[in-house]
């Protein structure tokens, strides 16, 4: 499986924007990126994911690079509820084995101060 | 709509007992992944699972440990003769049987081994 990394932790001021790195040098062509958020206590959330155009929904942002081998999730504005713990995960996309079977790393861990 | 339900939240077990662990899937999804997370580590992979069958069960250890999703009912995921390393919370997420774009993620189980 494709690895990615991220910094184990960020901070941020709350109403400011976040921009959070992932590196992943030996992505495949096939690999879609995935991010998924924790918030203490609870199970994962879906955030937002795409394969190379950038992508936009209600959450955040999604900016890939020309080369796939990083990309950046952007929180337009961070509030107080958006302390996570933030995963990048490489993933084939559709039916099939490989489908959800999500790997997980370390992610990184948003503090977001008033 | 429901999210996926996991129940119960908490479960506290002595060594040598068997846990039982529930998940029902949103309405209309018809493939489950359970997914373990140890103390201080991230989610890890254990089993999927559509309508009686398992799909992929590489994550999970190989004894003490089942995972069913019958016709009808929740998907259980069950551990025999529990021991302390067992303690972790336990995740169940769905996705639906068209293409997996993403999975929906319960709130999980606590599960503590005396």
């Amino acid at each position: 499986d494709a690895k990615t990394t991220q910094p184990n932790s960020m901070e941020s001021n709350e109403e400011e924007p976040v921009h959070l790195p992932c590196n992943h040098s030996t992505i495949s062509g096939t690999d879609y990126i995935h991010w998924y958020r924790q918030l203490p206590s609870q199970g994962p959330e879906y955030v937002i994911h795409g394969l190379t155009s950038n992508v936009n929904n209600r959450m955040a942002s999604l900016a890939i690079a020309e080369d796939r081998k990083s990309s950046t999730l952007i929180l337009h504005r961070a509030t107080l509820r958006d302390a996570a713990v933030y995963y990048c995960i490489l993933s084939l996309l559709g039916f099939g084995v490989q489908g959800g079977k999500l790997i997980f790393g370390q992610g990184t861990e948003l503090s977001v101060k008033p | 709509n429901a999210g996926v339900m996991q129940n119960p939240r908490h479960l506290v077990r002595r060594r040598g007992q068997e846990a039982r662990l529930r998940c029902s899937p949103m309405k209309g999804h018809s493939h489950v992944y359970w997914y373990r997370q140890l103390p201080e580590e991230g989610l890890k992979f254990m089993v999927y699972l559509q309508k009686e069958n398992i799909i992929d069960e590489s994550g999970m250890p190989k004894e003490r440990f089942s995972a069913e999703f019958p016709k009808e009912g929740p998907s259980i995921l069950r551990i025999q003769q529990v021991v302390r390393g067992d303690s972790a919370a336990y995740f169940c997420a769905s996705s639906p049987p068209t293409v997996m774009e993403k999975l929906f993620f319960g709130s999980g189980t606590q599960l503590s081994v005396l």
